[in-house]
């Protein structure tokens, strides 16, 4: 079974400044799916970047990009000139590509991201 | 577009009681899931489906039913409720496996045993 791990529960930015979440994950397959989703204190879970196991070329988003390392089984998250708005849990997920495991996400623990004024 | 609708938002239940969170996607996804989320622990499967007709357990089933007669709604039923599932309880929707796609998250469910 895949998991997923979040080693830091709390992190602080400066507005304007960039943090980086890390997410390492354990798996044996060689295809799947990564993700960040962030949930805000309204409770809502939203899709912030995806990544696909095949692709060399790390995900970007805007202010949001990825480091993708496949061999450490590493994946972690830069958010860029950090904004209020960015307060909120992120959690890091991987989505099997195996037919006999549907399409199941594993989270990780969550890291609640703290943006200082 | 409604995406995933879930109902209620909040609930407090006595220990034994029964009760079941509804969840309708509009999207025509085949996949859809429940979640528990609790501190510290991130979010965790109880049951999923593939399609109507279709389920099976997550990491954490006991205590809880799932059903799915129609692609659109997939309702999760606490069969008697005990106070270790105080959570808040997530419905998702996806495609099944044609690509990189993140799931629909409904805007979850607050639910005490008390």
């Amino acid at each position: 079974a895949q998991t997923v791990t979040q080693s830091q529960p709390e992190m602080s930015v400066q507005e304007a400044e960039t943090v980086t979440l890390s997410c390492t994950y354990d798996t044996s397959e060689s295809d799947y799916y990564l993700f960040w989703y962030k949930q805000p204190p309204s409770r809502q879970m939203i899709l912030v970047i995806r990544q696909e196991a095949y692709k060399q070329q790390n995900a970007t988003e805007n202010r949001f990009s990825v480091n993708f390392q496949k061999a450490a089984k590493s994946f972690s998250l830069k958010i860029s000139d950090s904004q209020l708005g960015d307060a909120a849990m992120y959690f890091c997920a991987y989505r099997t590509r195996r037919e006999t495991s549907g399409s199941r996400l594993t989270f990780g623990e969550g890291t609640q991201l703290t943006v200082n004024p | 577009n409604a995406g995933v609708t879930q109902t209620p938002k909040f609930q407090v239940l006595k220990t034994g009681q029964s009760m079941t969170l509804q969840c309708a996607q509009d999207m025509n996804h085949e996949y859809m899931s429940w979640y528990r989320q609790d501190p510290g622990m991130g979010l965790r499967l109880i049951h999923y489906s593939v399609g109507a007709g279709i389920t099976d357990q997550g990491e954490v089933p006991n205590g809880y039913n799932v059903s799915r007669s129609t692609t659109e709604d997939f309702p999760l039923r606490l069969l008697s409720a005990a106070p270790s599932q105080t959570s808040v309880y997530f419905c998702a929707s996806s495609y099944f496996d044609r690509g990189p796609y993140g799931y629909t998250f409904g805007s979850g469910t607050r639910l005490t045993v008390v």
